[in-house]
């Protein structure tokens, strides 16, 4: 099924060491997006991949920067994770103007935690 | 831009009672409008969307949600709530010129025996 995955499930990382996340689709959908999630809190949008043109939010720390080295693939950078980025990291992706019709696709998100 | 409310943070309701959602929007023009779910640990799952046409719409898992434009609410509805039911609500809302869709702050709903 065509999908869109996120690895690790859940990723320990210390203060202050960089830690990379990772989501991978299958759906051929040219926009991608990550949002942060903190608990009980509306997911926050933090970036997105129009095709390779990155788009960053105006309130995103620069702690956190993303790559998309092709279609598939796109990975959030957390340059230096504080206590207060511990959170759920959620991927999706769309088909540009469609995902406002048809909605976003979401993988299972990886729940970070800093120590 | 557009933005959304979800004026309820924490529901609950018995197994097999009716549930209803609030959600009401912020936007100039004819809103796209959609609900999410999410389970413990997961991602949100697309419920029913609503962009054009009747203003009842139906989804997944037998929920159902109506846009009322006068009120400027889409509220989410299920007749009678299953056990597995229980998770965390989103409504979210997008504008026709673009593609970025704004959350609420979520609902969640537990479900007693």
């Amino acid at each position: 099924d065509a999908m869109v995955i996120q690895n690790p499930r859940y990723q320990v990382t210390q203060f202050g060491k960089p830690v990379t996340l990772s989501c991978s689709q299958t759906l051929n959908h040219n926009v991608m997006y990550w949002y942060q999630q903190k608990s009980s809190q509306a997911p926050k949008l933090l970036f997105h991949y129009y095709d390779k043109d990155f788009n960053n939010e105006a309130d995103t720390p620069d702690n956190f920067q993303s790559r998309r080295p092709n279609t598939s693939f796109c990975f959030l950078d957390i340059r230096s994770p504080g206590l207060g980025d511990a959170a759920m990291y959620l991927c999706a992706t769309s088909r540009a103007l469609e995902g406002i019709i048809r909605g976003y696709t979401f993988g299972s998100g990886t729940r970070l935690t800093v120590v | 831009a557009q933005s959304v409310t979800q004026p309820d943070i924490h529901i609950t309701v018995s197994e097999g009672a009716s549930l209803e959602l609030r959600c009401n929007y912020s936007y100039g023009a004819t809103p796209y409008l959609f609900w999410y779910v999410q389970s413990p640990g997961q991602g949100l799952q697309l419920l029913l969307k609503y962009f054009s046409g009747d203003t009842l719409v139906q989804g997944i898992k037998g929920f159902e949600a109506e846009f009322k434009r006068s009120q400027s609410s889409f509220n989410l509805r299920k007749p009678s709530v299953h056990w597995s039911d229980a998770a965390e609500y989103f409504c979210a809302v997008g504008a026709s010129n673009d593609y970025k869709l704004s959350f609420g702050a979520g609902t969640t709903v537990t479900v007693r025996a």
